[in-house]
């Protein structure tokens, strides 16, 4: 089975510009998660979605911006884009079953840099 | 608030010396758990272990053992015979009854040859 798919997994852009980073979930999983690995740093919680509708959202600007389309794959979205947005974008998912978190499974990431 | 502190920056050891990566956690939740992942150079994070808040069992797999104290608030991992393979950084994580998870700032380990 494929694990979490992340695309694409390096990106240069310039500084004001927007990016769209995409995740594909494991087979199954409907619970998606972003997070932020800015270089020396542990990641930083950024948006969880789950069943196409946002359950959590981390201390980020709202430049960032995500959404979960039907067949759970997931967009995160930044516009305005900083220096300080370059970092490692994590996506993780989960399988959520009665209410409960099994635990997340994560991707290798998009390594966005910002210059 | 939560927190999860990872005092060491980074370790190095000479392969098969034993090794222990500490991990201390805040939160005023009963209910919680808590997580090591270790990252490669690839950047993917690969789950190692989770524990729950109510099971403070110490847990041994293969090279790998966790050691889990409420009364510290710790949850610290040794890599016994460390291999230069185990070369990564290692993240401790914490996630309460909300979903997102809470990571340190991990412990880069360099096994020498």
């Amino acid at each position: 089975d494929a694990g979490v798919t992340q695309s694409p997994t390096h990106l240069i852009k310039t500084r004001g510009q927007q990016v769209t980073l995409r995740c594909s979930p494991i087979s199954g999983h409907k619970s998606v998660s972003w997070y932020q690995q800015v270089l020396g740093q542990g990641p930083q919680f950024i948006f969880q979605y789950y069943e196409k509708e946002e359950r959590g959202r981390g201390n980020f600007p709202d430049r960032f911006s995500a959404r979960q389309f039907p067949n759970y794959s997931s967009e995160l979205n930044v516009n305005a884009l900083l220096l300080g947005d370059s970092a490692l974008y994590l996506c993780a998912s989960s399988r959520v079953r009665d209410g409960t978190n099994y635990g997340y499974t994560f991707g290798s990431g998009t390594r966005l840099t910002v210059v | 608030a939560q927190k999860v502190t990872q005092a060491q920056t980074e370790i190095s050891v000479v392969e098969k010396e034993d090794v222990t990566l500490d991990c201390v956690y805040e939160t005023r939740d009963t209910t919680y758990y808590l997580f090591w992942y270790k990252q490669p150079p690839s950047g993917e994070l690969v789950f190692l272990i989770r524990r729950n808040s109510f099971d403070e069992q110490n847990e041994i797999s293969g090279r790998y053992s966790w050691n889990f104290q409420k009364s510290t608030s710790s949850f610290n991992f040794t890599i016994t015979a460390s291999q230069v393979v185990d070369s990564a950084v290692y993240f401790c994580a914490l996630r309460s009854l909300r979903l997102e998870y809470i990571f340190g700032t991990g412990t880069r380990l360099k096994v020498l040859a």
